[in-house]
């Protein structure tokens, strides 16, 4: 079955633990992102990498790092969480040939 | 302005309702546009792509206004299972993988 998956969905953390949320997904995708999704400002792009070792920031990418050392993983690390970091986090994938993204489950995140 | 914008809604409708929603976008330079649906807490999924021509699938239709950068989601005989969160969502030439998302717009069918 095509997917993405993320780990852990559930994750409650205090300020400043370093933590990280993966992401995989099994489509042989080139590109893939991180969202965030607050109440009222939408689906936010935090990063993206357009293949392996090609990573860009996208709309907040302050406070977040990623890299992408295999076409099929896409972790998010947060080196030092605060509580502005709380928020409902998408993976999502998609091909070269289309704009579809393919979103993982989501990891809703609370830093206290 | 946001770059893509929706009513937030909640649009309350009766089962068997049409109801239309409505996103403008503010980057002439666009270059793809589609409707994605979210459910409550899950991630949200590809509905339909929205062409120039307009398109329909099933009791669903897409329209494209690119001279008002408008664009439209019609749902015919709509149904307790399309309440929903949808998703404007556009995207620019090039960028990469660059998608900008509307906040969505809330419908809630009921019996």
């Amino acid at each position: 079955e095509a997917q993405v998956t993320q780990n852990p969905r559930y994750l409650i953390t205090v300020t400043g633990k370093k933590l990280t949320v993966t992401c995989s997904q099994n489509m042989n995708h080139e590109y893939m992102s991180w969202y965030r999704q607050d109440p009222g400002l939408g689906l936010r792009q935090i990063y993206y990498s357009m293949n392996v070792e090609v990573t860009d920031k996208g709309d907040v990418p302050e406070g977040y790092k990623v890299s992408r050392k295999e076409k099929r993983n896409f972790p998010l690390i947060l080196e030092s969480p605060s509580p502005n970091q709380t928020s409902l986090y998408f993976c999502a994938s998609r091909g070269t040939t289309d704009y579809e993204q393919y979103f993982g489950p989501g990891t809703r995140l609370t830093v206290t | 302005r946001k770059e893509v914008e929706q009513d937030p809604g909640p649009f309350n409708v009766p089962e068997g309702a049409t109801v239309a929603f409505n996103c403008t976008y503010s980057n002439s330079a666009s270059q793809s546009f589609f409707w994605y649906r979210q459910d409550c807490r899950k991630e949200p999924k590809l509905l339909m792509s929205v062409y120039s021509s307009g398109n329909e699938d099933g009791r669903f239709t897409a329209q494209l206004n690119r001279a008002s950068q408008y664009i439209s989601l019609l749902i015919r005989d709509s149904k307790l299972s399309d309440s929903a969160t949808y998703l404007c969502v556009v995207a620019g030439r090039g960028g990469g993988n660059k998608l900008t998302f509307g906040t969505g717009t809330q419908l809630k069918v009921e019996l």
